[in-house]
């Protein structure tokens, strides 16, 4: 199985500040007929289900901010918060969709600092 | 609007059987690859078992295989799963959650989820 290592475990970070989670995949999830990686990150509020904010690496899922963007190819990835806000206090997971079964990171926990 | 309504869940001792139904709506569920997440009290994610767009095929995780049995009913746009053999492993909350994109074959399934149930706890306990 694919495993898919996120660090850090958990990040504060100040307000307006920027924050970036990484992910890193145990093989290469770009499928290069499509020029895609299948790599997606969720944002999970406590008692909530997660909520999808990247697919392929890199493409904002509508409604979401901008100050989220995805970035990475191949096995490395991020996920960066331009200006932390206090909402977006939150667990975040990648998850790789090239490989059966599918497989999340272990999530990041973002505080404020 | 797309909703999506887990049921079923609930506390179970150990070698027993749940069957949790997910209730959809604002879509047709089975134009889609729909799966099962479940995330175990403070703990990740994990993906469990999907169904493939045309229903043809099912795939699971290696821990639930031979255990677990997901199926949808197009007529009532409810997707279940049949859980069987339960241990104290499988105590999660479990989401059905709807690919925004999906691929599938008989042998694999790929997919990306858009929309997420609120979830249905599974507790098993002695």
């Amino acid at each position: 199985d694919i495993v898919m290592t996120q660090s850090p475990d958990s990040l504060a970070v100040s307000l307006g500040e920027r924050a970036t989670i990484n992910c890193k995949s145990s093989q290469n999830i770009f499928y290069s007929p499509n020029n895609k990686n299948y790599l997606s990150w969720y944002q999970q509020k406590p008692g909530q289900p997660p909520k999808l904010l990247i697919y392929w690496a890199s493409t904002r899922e509508s409604g979401v901010p901008d100050r989220f963007s995805g970035s990475g190819s191949g096995t490395d990835f991020a996920l960066t918060i331009s200006s932390l806000q206090a909402e977006d206090v939150a667990v975040y997971y990648c998850q790789q969709y090239y490989f059966t079964p599918l497989t999340f990171g272990g999530g990041t926990k973002v505080e404020i600092k | 609007e797309v909703q999506l309504v887990e049921s079923g869940g609930g506390s179970v001792q150990p070698g027993g059987s749940l069957r949790l139904s997910c209730a959809a709506s604002g879509f047709t569920l089975s134009n889609y690859a729909m799966s099962w997440v479940r995330q175990a009290p403070g703990k990740g994610l994990e993906w469990v078992s999907a169904v493939s767009r045309s229903g043809s095929y099912t795939y699971y995780v290696d821990s639930v295989k031979g255990r677990f049995t997901i199926s949808r009913d197009s007529s009532k746009n409810t997707l279940f799963l049949q859980m069987n053999s339960l241990g104290a492993e499988d105590t999660a909350v479990y989401y059905c959650a709807k690919p925004f994109w999906s691929y599938d074959t008989s042998t694999y399934y790929q997919g990306c989820f858009d929309y997420w149930g609120q979830g249905t706890l599974v507790t098993v306990s002695s």
